[in-house]
C-alpha cells in the first residue's frame, strides 16, 4: 500500500533563503510524482509534474527532483518570497491509479 | 489551457439535507474521480468514475454517496443526507486514457460545510 511522507511539517524561513522540501513514498512503481500548492482554505495548484523516466523539472524558481529507486523527492525553492507561503502537497498515483496525497509541508516567509 | 470546473465553490447545508456537488471535467478526459479533504488533513480518494460505472471506491464512499454523469459535460456527487463531518473541500478529477490516464487534472474544490 502506497504511502506518502512529508518532512518536515512545518517550516519558516527569512525571505531570500533557499529551502527543500522533502517527500517520500514506500512503492517505488510510480508513474509520475506531482507537486502542489495550496493556499489555506483553498483548491489544488499543480506546480510541477516529474514523469518516471525523469529525474527532474523545473519552473521559474522551483525544482523538483525524482529519486525512483530509494522513494524520495524534493522541492527546491530558490530565493523565497513571501507570497510562497502557502502547504506544499507531493502526491503519487498508485497502482489503481488513486493519487496518494502526502500530508504537506507548510511553509512560512518571513518578511 | 482545459480545466476542470467545479461548481458552487462553497456549499453550505443542513445537516440531514441532499446536495450536489457538480464538476465539468476536461471534455475528451474519459476518467473521473472525486477527493475529500477534511480541514487540515491529507486528501483522500472517494471515488473513480469510468464508462459510466465506478471504478473503485474507498471506505469512505458509503451507500451515502452517489456519482452520476448525467450527460456528456458533467459529473456529479452527491451525498443524500449530510452529515456534520462530510464538512470537507471536494476536489473533481479528470484523466485521459492511454498514458494520459496517469496524470489527473484537479478541479479548484468545492467547500461543503454542513451545519
Amino acid at each position: 500500500k502506497q504511502e506518502v511522507t512529508q518532512i518536515p511539517a512545518a517550516l519558516s524561513v527569512p525571505e531570500g533563503e533557499n529551502l527543500v522540501l522533502n517527500c517520500s513514498f514506500t512503492d517505488s512503481a510510480i508513474y509520475n510524482l506531482q507537486w502542489f500548492r495550496q493556499d489555506p482554505g483553498k483548491g489544488l495548484t499543480s506546480l510541477l509534474l516529474i514523469q518516471s523516466s525523469q529525474r527532474e523539472q523545473t519552473s521559474g524558481r522551483l525544482n523538483a527532483s525524482l529519486d525512483k529507486s530509494s522513494g524520495r523527492s524534493t522541492l527546491y525553492i530558490a530565493a523565497s518570497q513571501p507570497g510562497d507561503s502557502a502547504t506544499y502537497l507531493c502526491a503519487v498515483p498508485n497502482r489503481d491509479d488513486k493519487i496518494i496525497f502526502g500530508k504537506g509541508t507548510r511553509l512560512h516567509i518571513l518578511p | 489551457e482545459p480545466e476542470v470546473t467545479q461548481t458552487p465553490s462553497h456549499q453550505v447545508t443542513q445537516m440531514g439535507q441532499e446536495v450536489i456537488l457538480r464538476c465539468v471535467p476536461i471534455s475528451n478526459h474519459l476518467y473521473f474521480y472525486w477527493y475529500r479533504q477534511i480541514l487540515g488533513q491529507k486528501v483522500e480518494f472517494l471515488v473513480s468514475f469510468y464508462n459510466n460505472e465506478i471504478s473503485e471506491k474507498s471506505e469512505i464512499f458509503d451507500d451515502q454517496f452517489s456519482v452520476e454523469r448525467p450527460d456528456g459535460s458533467n459529473f456529479t456527487l452527491k451525498i443524500r443526507s449530510t452529515k456534520l463531518e462530510d464538512s470537507a473541500m471536494y476536489f473533481c478529477a479528470s484523466s485521459g486514457s492511454g498514458l494520459a490516464k496517469n496524470i489527473q487534472y484537479f478541479g479548484a474544490g468545492t467547500r461543503l460545510s454542513v451545519l
